[in-house]
């Protein structure tokens, strides 16, 4: 059964970036079938998503976020990452990792069981 | 703001039917497919729905979805205490050069 793991700091200084780990078990990260993304949500808001990434590392991102994002793929250790830079506040979420399927029509499949960012000083 | 408009809550007594809504344009619903996501209480979103009516493995046929237009349903029949949950619809909006994915605000189900 495939299982996605968001790992990385819980607490991010105002104007740092933000960096975070999903690793993939029970599966490979290099299937043609799916994209692997990033979504956050704000307490009690909320969904957003972030951005996308396929196995080749072809990306695409909100346009919204994109300025400060980047995201990006390690085959080797099946796991994909989120940098955000310049946080503030607002960024403070919960984040997400998920599977995009071909077979779902890139509708979120499997999901991480998050991790809580903090943006403070 | 979203994208897409739910309303904020709906509510309904256990074993009766409940439907929730999610409003888009052409950009997006209108001309993309639509997936709901369930969220219980302090959990990951979990896949209810997918390209509009279909159900992943493992989730009851009391779930159901329909589109129509920039519009989208969700339907849950025979309400359990279970169900209490935030819904989402979620889908992609082709308005800029590459695709862009979108949820609703979310609609909290109390089942009363």
């Amino acid at each position: 059964q495939l299982q996605l793991q968001e790992s990385g700091p819980g607490l991010v200084k105002p104007s740092e970036t933000l960096s975070l780990t999903c690793t993939v078990s029970g599966g490979s990260i290099s299937s043609s079938s799916y994209y692997w993304g990033w979504i956050r949500q704000p307490p009690g808001k909320g969904l957003e998503w972030i951005g996308s990434i396929y196995y080749s590392g072809s990306t695409y991102y909100n346009p919204s976020l994109k300025s400060r994002v980047t995201i990006s793929v390690d085959t080797s250790k099946n796991q994909f990452s989120l940098k955000l830079s310049s946080v503030t506040a607002a960024d403070t979420a919960v984040y997400y990792c998920a599977r995009q399927s071909v077979t779902t029509n890139d509708a979120f499949d499997i999901w991480g069981q998050g991790t809580m960012v903090t943006v403070s000083s | 703001q979203s994208v897409l408009t739910q309303p904020p809550s709906v509510s309904a007594a256990p074993g009766q039917k409940v439907t929730i809504s999610c409003s888009g344009s052409s950009s997006n619903i209108g001309n993309n497919y639509v997936s709901w996501y369930q969220q219980l209480p302090g959990t990951a979103p979990k896949l209810l729905i997918y390209d509009n009516n279909k159900r992943p493995s493992g989730i009851p046929d009391r779930f159901s979805g329909s589109k129509s237009g920039t519009s989208a349903t969700l339907g849950i029949t025979g309400l359990q205490t279970g169900d209490e949950a935030d819904y989402y619809c979620g889908t992609w909006d082709s308005s800029l050069s590459a695709g862009n994915a979108v949820f609703g605000g979310g609609t909290q189900l109390t089942v009363l």
